[in-house]
């Protein structure tokens, strides 16, 4: 049973478009990350939300935690090129240092 | 200020043999984290050492081991290689207990023949 699912699995858009990645769970997370990893490569931090109902903005990237921090968003606006990787989301339970991974979104933007 | 560094990027292996990862942290980073990264199950947390000291552990076979020094530098250790084991191994550094922004090497690729 996976613990974090990540929707959709796969997204390809075109340059210009705007899409949202979803993360879900039943379970309560002290925090959770957005992560983005390019082939190859280990995965990127790209926002860390605490505090239920919580947005980050980073630039054209919107971070939502949901009110009951079981859930979170990322929606992008006019994806670009360099938009392209794994976007992975991460929670964290408690204290521990144990993060758990969802499965990751594929995003690929077409020029 | 240098960020992960895993040692080596590709290794291929037989099956049966044993192999060793390692990984550095950031400096002052006290918390090392290790995943294995399959395409088919994600990322899965392997271990997690803080201070010398393994304080989680994931549901893997314990061929799987790892160690922490004083330095804070870690090594993980497959025994017994599995063609299954074929993946990309990843580390993570965190600053303090409790914090768990982690920050990533670029993984070691280990294919098992």
């Amino acid at each position: 049973t996976q613990l974090l699912e990540q929707s959709p699995q796969f997204l390809s858009i075109q340059e210009g478009e705007n899409l949202t990645v979803y993360c879900n769970s039943s379970s309560v997370f002290s925090s959770l990350q957005w992560y983005r990893q390019e082939p190859g490569e280990g995965p990127v931090l790209l926002v860390t939300v605490v505090t239920g109902g919580e947005v980050k903005k980073l630039k054209r990237l919107t971070f939502q935690f949901g009110d009951a921090r079981k859930d979170s968003s990322l929606h992008i606006t006019a994806a670009q090129p360099g938009d392209t990787g794994l976007y992975l989301c991460a929670g964290a339970q408690g204290g521990s240092e144990k993060l758990v991974f969802g499965k990751g979104t594929k995003l690929t933007v077409n020029p | 200020k240098a960020g992960v560094t895993q040692t080596p990027r590709y290794l291929i292996k037989t099956r049966g043999q044993q192999v060793t990862l390692s990984c550095s942290p950031i400096s002052g980073h006290r918390s090392v984290s290790w995943y294995q990264q399959t395409p088919g199950q994600g990322l899965q947390f392997l271990f997690e050492y803080f201070s010398e000291t393994q304080r989680n552990k994931g549901n893997f076979p314990g061929r799987f081991s790892g160690r922490q020094f004083s330095n804070s530098r870690s090594e993980m250790n497959v025994s017994t290689l599995e063609l299954g084991d074929s993946a990309l191994y990843l580390c993570a550094s965190s600053f303090v207990q409790g914090r768990t922004e982690a920050f990533f090497g670029q993984g070691t690729r280990l294919t098992v023949v």
